[in-house]
């Protein structure tokens, strides 16, 4: 089943404590990106890889990490999380580069992890 | 800047229709799209519009595009619980590649 998939699903830590959310897809895409979900704000974007090696900041980057040394993994990375990134995280991904901007282009979106920092 | 307008809350009967309203200000955009997050679980698209046409029409779903104002509808009609969810629009500029911009959600209840 083509799918993106994210780990772990719920997660509640301490201020400081570092910590990493990891994604996956199996679709073979080049596009992968990170958003934050917060009530009344709906989906900014974190950083986003256009292929493996290849990462940028979106626009919420401040606090975070991300690393694409394989193509289907983009694992997000909290070196010193703070209480304002307690949010709701999405994945996503999309086939990438390779097609004209004209073309259709849906993102796949992993089921979200719920990260609680106190 | 890019920036996409939802209204945040919509309530209709169940059988009513239901309009999802949407403006944007980058009309660079090829498509735009509408995603739906149930509760507990990602965005999955729902429907989307080529920019140079009007209306599209998907079973219950009607995607309505007035592109000189920049504004963009969802009707769906004969509304259902399991309509009850969150519902994005998007678009995907052409200055940013392929990112997207996304709306603040529109949450909508289904009542009985």
């Amino acid at each position: 089943e083509a799918q993106v998939t994210q780990n772990p699903r719920y997660l509640i830590t301490v201020t400081g404590k570092k910590l990493t959310v990891t994604c996956s897809q199996n679709m073979n895409h080049e596009y992968m990106s990170w958003y934050r979900q917060d009530p009344g704000l709906g989906l900014r974007q974190i950083y986003y890889s256009m292929n493996v090696e290849v990462t940028d900041k979106g626009d919420v980057p401040e606090g975070y990490k991300v690393s694409r040394k394989e193509k289907r993994n983009f694992p997000l990375i909290l070196e010193s999380p703070s209480p304002n990134q307690t949010s709701l995280y999405f994945c996503a991904s999309s086939f990438g580069t390779s097609g004209s901007f004209s073309s259709y282009n849906e993102q796949f979106f992993g089921p979200g992890t719920r990260l609680t920092v106190l | 800047g890019e920036d996409v307008e939802q209204s945040l809350f919509l309530s209709v009967r169940e059988g009513d229709s239901s309009v999802i309203n949407c403006t944007y200000t980058d009309s660079s955009s090829t498509y735009l799209y509408w995603y739906k997050q149930e509760p507990g679980a990602g965005l999955q698209l729902l429907t989307y519009i080529f920019s140079n046409m009007d209306m599209k029409q998907d079973q219950r779903l009607t995607v309505l595009l007035n592109k000189k104002d920049k504004h963009l509808s969802l009707r769906i009609a004969d509304t259902q619980t399991g309509d009850s969810a969150i519902y994005f629009c998007a678009e995907n500029p052409y200055s940013h590649g392929q990112n997207f911009v996304f709306g603040p959600g529109t949450r909508l209840s289904v009542l009985p």
